[in-house]
Parts: structure tokens; C-alpha cells; sequence
């Protein structure tokens, strides 16, 4: 069955740390994974956008990883900012024939003065 | 437009009575995507337009949900005979095309739906 799940599920952190958010997946066959931050009532927005082949992106302050022999993909946020709080939703999409995204539950991040 | 825009952004309706919601693409954006999500989860996939065709629709719970995109720009997402399980932020997304792994979506604001 395609899963994606994410930890943690919740995460608080104080404004200048970092963080690394995690991803593990059973989608196959895999096209990419994308990690998107979604804002309190707001759709998602995407940060980064991995295919098999790539094993590193960054977005300025947000690197994400992947790892497609183990399946795991992680988000490192540097130096974090009240802004950052939002939910980190990682995003696999199958290869077929017909539109198959799968969304994590996400990790919700709360950053704090 | 700037972005993916949809109305309503609250809709309150009672069990039973039918609701549509409605999504207006980024302009030229050929590809729109409804997708529902609950309180805590992620999105969940419902239905994906290329054009005016729904390229995919094996999202939808039942058919009591319906979409279409007639002129292949704005969207409606049809839901018959609410119930309160229904009950979610309904978001739709568009992209420029689908075309491969580097297609990015756009999301809309979402429309939060609540049945009664």
C-alpha cells in the first residue's frame, strides 16, 4: 500500500535553531517528492521538488534530502524564524498511467521567542 | 489572477442540501486538482483535471461527489446530500501543465466546509 509518513507529528522549537523533519515512504514506483509549508488556513505552498536522481535541494533557508534506496527524505530548516511555524507536509507521486500523489499528515512546527 | 482563488471561503450548510464549490485556476494553468482535507491530516486526493477532462477522478469518496470544468478555466465541486462527514477545507490546486516530475501546484486558500 502507498504511505507516506511523517515525524514528528509536532515539533516545538525556539526562534534560531535548527530542526530536521522527517519523511519515510512505500510509494512505488516512485516520480518525485515535493515538501510544501502550509500556513494556519492556507493552502500549501511548495519548497522543494526531488526526482530519483536527486539527492539534495535547498530553498534558501530549507534543505531537503533523499534517500530513494532506504525510502526516507528529510527537511532541515536552518537558523528558524517565527514564520516558520506552519505544517511540513511531505508529497510522493507514483509513476503511472493516471495521477497518483500521496500526502503525509504532515509535522506541525512551532517556533517560539 | 495572482493566484488559485476559491468561493466560498466558510460554507455552513444542513445535512442533506447539495453545495458547490468553486475554484478559479492561475490563468493558463491547464491542470486543476481538487483535494479534501481534514482537521490534522494531510490532503487527500479527489479528482484532477487536464483541460476540460477529468484525467482522474478515483479520489472521489462516492457519488454523491461530482466536479466539472466545462470551458477548461474555472472548476465546480459538486457535493450532493451533505453529510456531516463531508465536513472538511476542500483545496484546489492548479499547474501550468501536466508534464512531467517538475510540475508544480499552486494551492488555493481552501473552502471550509461544515455540514450541520
Amino acid at each position: 500500500k502507498n504511505q507516506v509518513e511523517q515525524s514528528p507529528q509536532s515539533l516545538i522549537i525556539l526562534e534560531g535553531k535548527n530542526c530536521t523533519l522527517q519523511c519515510n515512504y512505500t510509494v512505488s514506483p516512485f516520480s518525485n517528492l515535493r515538501w510544501y509549508k502550509q500556513d494556519t488556513g492556507r493552502g500549501p505552498v511548495s519548497l522543494t521538488i526531488m526526482t530519483f536522481s536527486e539527492n539534495t535541494k535547498s530553498n534558501g533557508r530549507y534543505t531537503a534530502t533523499l534517500d530513494a534506496d532506504t525510502k526516507q527524505s528529510s527537511l532541515h530548516i536552518t537558523a528558524s524564524q517565527l514564520s516558520d511555524s506552519a505544517s511540513y507536509i511531505c508529497v510522493v507521486s507514483v509513476a503511472t498511467g493516471g495521477f497518483k500523489t500521496i500526502f503525509g499528515a504532515g509535522t506541525r512546527l512551532f517556533v517560539k521567542a | 489572477g495572482a493566484g488559485v482563488s476559491q468561493t466560498p471561503s466558510n460554507k455552513v450548510t444542513e445535512k442533506g442540501k447539495y453545495v458547490e464549490l468553486r475554484c478559479d485556476p492561475i490563468s493558463g494553468h491547464t491542470a486543476l486538482y481538487w483535494y479534501r482535507q481534514s482537521l490534522g491530516q494531510g490532503p487527500e486526493f479527489l479528482i484532477y483535471f487536464q483541460g476540460t477532462g477529468a484525467a482522474d477522478d478515483s479520489g472521489l469518496p462516492n457519488d454523491r461527489f461530482f466536479a466539472v470544468r466545462p470551458e477548461g478555466s474555472v472548476s465546480t465541486l459538486k457535493i450532493q446530500r451533505t453529510e456531516r462527514g463531508d465536513s472538511a477545507v476542500y483545496l484546489c490546486a492548479s499547474s501550468l501543465k501536466r508534464d512531467g516530475p517538475t510540475d508544480t501546484q499552486y494551492f488555493g486558500p481552501g473552502t471550509r466546509l461544515t455540514v450541520l
